[in-house]
């Protein structure tokens, strides 16, 4: 069974709405994590957070934002959204150095 | 930065044995994760190798050399289950942040 959850699962969206991605997880952990996936292609690091309202950039780079205002919460928001935005997006969370990550389900987006 | 490397696609036998190969370059090295991804599913943990030698898991093991900059994933007793991709990681940054490589798209036949 899941302990970090996505929604929405599939997402259609006209260009220029905004959207936001739930993440949340229930294993307490501090550190979070949003990945961007095209079919068959690599994950890119596109946001990060050690904690409680901390956040940073990954390498990939994103016209998203991200929130940590509690700790099982790590939501990202489009604010206009392209179909350049259209990919397969990931949350993970992890408890420290050694340990994998653990995955959610994935978001994925397409923007028509 | 960090540059990984694996081979894009594999095919092997139900039951046999198969080696994914990943070489990496990297200013730093906290460690390496093999994770196994599913088509249209989320990676999942399989291994994190910090130390040289071979970590063994069941049917999975995973080695790893630092001196080479080489690592291998070895899976045995295959099934057609295992067909899947195979991502190389490197943890190379402070704070657990990591580099996926492309990843390896294994295919498993009877």
């Amino acid at each position: 069974e899941a302990d970090i959850y996505q929604t929405p699962r599939y997402l259609v969206i006209g260009t220029g709405k905004k959207i936001t991605l739930e993440c949340s997880q229930t294993m307490g952990h501090d550190k979070m994590y949003w990945y961007q996936q095209d079919p068959g292609m690599e994950l890119h690091l596109i946001h990060y957070s050690y904690g409680v309202n901390s956040t940073e950039k990954g390498d990939l780079s994103s016209e998203s934002t991200v929130s940590r205002i509690r700790t099982e919460h790590f939501p990202l928001t489009l604010e206009s959204a392209r179909p350049s935005h259209t990919s397969q997006y990931l949350c993970a969370s992890s408890e420290s150095r050694g340990y994998g990550y653990t995955f959610g389900s994935g978001t994925r987006l397409t923007v028509v | 930065g960090q540059n990984i490397d694996q081979p894009t696609e594999m095919t092997a036998t139900e039951g046999a044995i198969v080696q994914i190969n990943c070489t990496y370059q990297t200013s730093g090295f906290n460690g390496l994760f093999w994770y196994q991804q599913h088509a249209g599913e989320a990676p999942t943990f399989l291994s994190y190798n910090v130390l040289d030698g071979l970590e063994e898991k069941g049917r999975f093991s995973s080695f790893l050399s630092r001196s080479k900059g080489y690592s291998y994933l070895l899976l045995k007793e295959l099934q057609m289950k295992d067909s899947a991709s195979y991502l190389c990681a490197l943890n190379s940054g402070g704070y657990q942040k990591v580099t996926f490589g492309t990843g390896t798209k294994l295919q498993v036949i009877p």
